[in-house]
């Protein structure tokens, strides 16, 4: 059984351009959530997805958009890149919803705007 | 709307001494409510899951308690070593099934 994992690990971009960050879920898992980790802050929830449909979104803008494919892996695109984007991009599986069953969270992607 | 402080954001002590970590939340109609410990730079460990249900879980030198009508938990950590020091996030999960976490402790054990 393979956990999360996250690619790539590290990632530098500039203001104004687009980024797509990846996730596989962990086995048997058909949920994924995004969040997003300021520096000294705790993580914020960004979006869900639940066997390819959206099912809940944190206040965040519009140009963070997800995907969830068919075998449940998920990306996260963030278009118009502004510096307070600059965060720790985590991704976390689990099965069904909503059951309060554990969701287990991958290593994340450091995304630096400059 | 869920609100979770944690209390203190950063604590020093020396090595050996028991410590408690203090979490509270301002919505008791959770599922569960979860320890993460997150080194710098580093992605999430999840140390101890307590189930609304339930009012306590340990592992190892680890327990943790949760008192959901008073919107509390605690994170006893024993007999701390200087491999503890990292900081330690506390998430309740929602009803609609979204985490909400913590600002975090930073805990410093002195060698």
């Amino acid at each position: 059984e393979t956990g999360v994992t996250q690619s790539p690990t590290h990632l530098i971009k500039t203001r104004g351009q687009q980024v797509t960050l990846r996730c596989s879920s962990q086995s048997g898992h058909n949920t994924v959530s995004w969040y997003q980790q300021a520096l000294g802050q705790g993580p914020q929830f960004i979006f869900q997805y639940y066997r390819e449909e959206e099912n809940g979104r944190g206040n965040f803008p519009p140009r963070f958009s997800g995907l969830q494919f068919p075998n449940y892996s998920s990306e996260l695109n963030v278009n118009a890149l502004e510096l307070d984007d600059s965060a720790l991009y985590l991704c976390a599986s689990s099965f069904g919803i909503p059951t309060g069953n554990e969701q287990f969270f991958g290593p994340g992607t450091r995304l630096t705007v400059l | 709307k869920q609100e979770v402080t944690q209390i203190p954001a950063a604590l020093s002590v020396p090595e050996g001494e028991n410590l408690v970590l203090n979490c509270s939340f301002t919505d008791s109609a959770i599922y569960n409510l979860q320890w993460f410990r997150q080194d710098p730079g580093k992605g999430l460990t999840s140390l101890l899951l307590i189930q609304s249900s339930q009012r306590e879980q340990t592992s190892g030198r680890l327990n943790a308690s949760l008192d959901k009508s008073s919107g509390r938990s605690t994170l006893y950590i024993a007999a701390s070593q200087p491999g503890d020091s990292a900081t330690y996030l506390c998430a309740v999960r929602r009803r609609d099934d979204k985490i909400i976490f913590g600002k975090g402790t930073r805990l410093h054990i002195l060698p």
